[in-house]
């Protein structure tokens, strides 16, 4: 069965500072792999996701992350923080061909923007 | 599209009262998720429906739940009798048809039982 693990439950940083957020899944088959944001009282967001392809990719408010199959990670960057990137972001992965393809959640990593 | 709609957004109940929380998927979607948010377990899965059929509920933490779906714009999470230990926020998300992999969730429903 297919796990995440997200290392950082709390991640603080300056605003205009580069952050990366930590996301290790575990599976027996091919994954695809996501990142989702909450902001207070509000369900999730797709911020981005890989499926195949380039190991680098792209999502909205200027994210990316990498898919690093010989590390089974994908971590998440942006360059220069906002103060309103402050939110909860979630890593989750689905297992492809054989797979369940039921998305499952890290815990989330709380991401302090300060000014 | 208005999205995924849940209600109540906000649900405050008396311990051993039952409570139904209701979902209604994008249109045109035809898998449905319930996930159940706390502090202390993060995002757990609790049901999941496959073309209004229950395929995965081993999530369900015991008899008290319970989840159906009659119809592919509707679908509801009910509690009996609920338990304080029941107090999260839950979130319904739908998925499109075969090769779609994202999941929209919906604003969830904020519990608590006293």
């Amino acid at each position: 069965a297919q796990s995440v693990t997200q290392l950082d439950s709390q991640v603080p940083v300056f605003e205009e500072a580069p952050v990366e957020l930590r996301c290790n899944y575990s599976s027996s088959v091919s994954v695809y792999l996501f990142w989702y944001v909450q902001y207070p009282n509000q369900g999730l967001q797709l911020l981005l996701k890989y499926l195949s392809g380039s190991t680098l990719v792209k999502g909205i408010n200027g994210f990316e992350a990498e898919f690093n199959k010989s590390q089974t990670s994908f971590h998440l960057r942006k360059p220069s923080v906002h103060i309103s990137d402050t939110a909860e972001y979630f890593c989750a992965v689905i297992e492809g061909a054989g797979g369940s393809y039921i998305p499952t959640f890290g815990r989330g990593t709380s991401l302090i923007v300060h000014p | 599209d208005a999205g995924v709609i849940q209600s109540p957004r906000h649900e405050v109940t008396e311990m051993g009262q039952e409570v139904t929380l209701r979902c209604k998927p994008i249109s045109g979607h035809n898998s449905l998720f319930w996930y159940r948010q706390t502090m202390m377990r993060g995002l757990e899965l609790l049901i999941y429906f496959n073309n209004n059929v229950p395929i995965d509920d081993s999530g369900m933490p015991e008899d008290r739940f319970s989840a159906k779906m009659p119809n592919a714009s509707f679908s509801t999470l009910k509690i009996q009798p609920s338990e304080p230990r029941d107090s999260a926020v839950y979130f319904c998300a739908s998925r499109g048809g075969a090769g779609d992999t994202e999941a929209f969730f919906g604003q969830g429903t904020r519990l608590t039982v006293v």
